[in-house]
């Protein structure tokens, strides 16, 4: 099993400038995240997923975006990219919902803005 | 917002030292998880913990839940090379949401 994977591992963006960060999973796990990792602060939840269709923000949803149109695939839209956006994401998965069930990583997209 | 609170931010312990990570919420949590993340790795889930005072081990790595289910601690007794990255805890709240805490840096000299 690959379990959640994550393309590209690394990108560098203008800022203005837009991209589509891929996860994948092959666990057959109807709850899909997307974090974002700043140095010292710690996992923010960006979106989150409960099902293919469907997506809610998390506590930090501006200048992003997402879709789950199937159980394995949840990508996550920059529009208009911002230095604010440089960051290390995470995409990860589980069996249940939130607390109470174990969260599986991908290996983290690094981007810079510049 | 709702916060999970975790403490010392970075620790540099000589191999062999014990060391523990503390994890502080003001709200009751369901349960507390643990991970861990190697230096430019991403987080692994280590445990989870659900009852009041639980106590867990893993060999070298004892997990402890507060009796009120507000604290949390991971202690690493006689540390290795092996134990170096980043721990976080995660507080489960309202059974749905689960909040991250900032993380521990363990850097261990051999």
């Amino acid at each position: 099993n690959a379990g959640v994977t994550q393309t590209p591992k690394f990108r560098i963006l203008k800022i203005g400038q837009s991209m589509t960060l891929q996860c994948t999973q092959d666990m057959n796990h109807n709850y899909m995240y997307w974090y974002r990792q700043d140095p010292g602060m710690g996992l923010k939840l960006i979106y989150y997923s409960v099902g293919a269709g469907i997506t809610d923000k998390g506590e930090v949803p501006n200048g992003y975006n997402v879709s789950r149109s199937t159980t394995e695939d949840f990508p996550l839209r920059l529009e208009l990219a911002a230095p604010s956006q440089t960051s290390v994401y995470f995409c990860a998965s589980s069996a249940r919902q939130g607390a109470g069930s174990p969260l599986h990583f991908g290996n983290g997209t690094r981007l810079t803005v510049t | 917002g709702q916060q999970v609170m975790q403490i010392p931010q970075y620790q540099h312990v000589q191999e062999g030292e014990d060391f523990t990570t503390y994890c502080n919420s003001s709200t009751t949590l369901s349960n507390i998880q643990w991970y861990k993340q190697r230096p430019g790795g991403h987080p692994v889930f280590l445990i989870q913990l659900v009852k009041s005072g639980e106590v867990k081990k893993q060999k070298r790595l004892t997990f402890q839940f507060g009796e009120a289910k507000k604290n949390s601690s991971l202690h690493i007794t006689a540390t290795q090379t092996t134990d170096v990255g980043t721990y976080f805890c995660a507080g489960g709240i309202g059974g749905n949401k689960l909040v991250f805490g900032a993380g521990t840096i363990l850097r261990v000299k051999s």
